[in-house]
């Protein structure tokens, strides 16, 4: 069965750039909505972004002006990177596979998580 | 706004029927996927549609949905049920997409 694996480092320095990727296996990169989310500590789920296999994305506005998310069909991968990180943007960062209709969105297939600390 | 909300704690009784609610306004238009997520865990999606369970979850799990309400139903719940559980849906005032603030159900 498809499973999502993050990797990228642990912790970030404040005012650099965040950057994660999401390694898909067992299952083609392509025909899905490919999400990231994250989890500050002790707290809720937040949307971050999500991309097309075709390389079409959309952000969450609160985020939209530091957020990039890319894909690599070729490596089954996809990315995120987030600038100008501080202190509340640590979190557990997850990546999903979505699906969407014309009146639902949803995320059948999420990856382990990986903790981001930003601290000097 | 985009946005979602949902009662931050439900408790039921060992074998007893909870309904966990989310209301927004993106709920006229979308329907709500709803997500278990257990301590240190990724979240599991449960119920997603209009009523639809992902292969593997129990059918004590269902959804509805009524004006800007979405809710997921557990009829018998089990101790395993004890979780944090998300709302998600579709917006299109701004967010495109939304998490409610969640709801820790406790099984007693």
């Amino acid at each position: 069965q498809v499973q999502l694996q993050e990797s990228g480092p642990g912790l970030v320095k404040p005012s650099e750039t965040l950057s994660l990727t999401c390694t898909v296996s067992g299952g083609s990169i392509s025909s899905y909505y490919w999400s990231w989310i994250r989890q500050p500590p002790g707290k809720g789920l937040e949307w971050i972004g999500y991309i097309y296999y075709s390389g079409s994305t959309n952000y969450n506005p609160s985020l939209k002006s530091r957020v990039t998310i890319s894909v690599d069909t070729s490596k089954n991968q996809f990315s995120l990177k987030l600038s100008s990180v501080t202190a509340a943007d640590t979190a557990v960062y997850y990546c999903a596979r979505g699906r969407v209709t014309v009146d639902y969105y949803y995320m059948d297939v999420w990856g382990k998580g990986t903790t981001v600390t930003v601290s000097s | 706004s985009s946005e979602l909300t949902q009662d931050p704690a439900v408790s039921v009784a060992l074998g007893q029927t909870v309904r966990i609610t989310c209301q927004g306004d993106s709920l006229r238009s979308y329907y709500a996927s709803w997500y278990q997520q257990k301590p240190g865990q990724a979240p599991v999606l449960v119920i997603y549609g209009k009523n639809n369970r992902p292969s593997g979850i129990p059918d004590r799990f269902s959804g509805s949905s009524s004006g800007n309400t979405a809710s997921l139903t557990i009829t018998g719940a089990q101790a395993e049920d004890e979780a944090d559980y998300y709302c998600n849906s579709r917006d299109s005032s701004g967010n495109p997409l939304v998490f409610g603030g969640g709801t820790k159900l406790t099984v007693l």
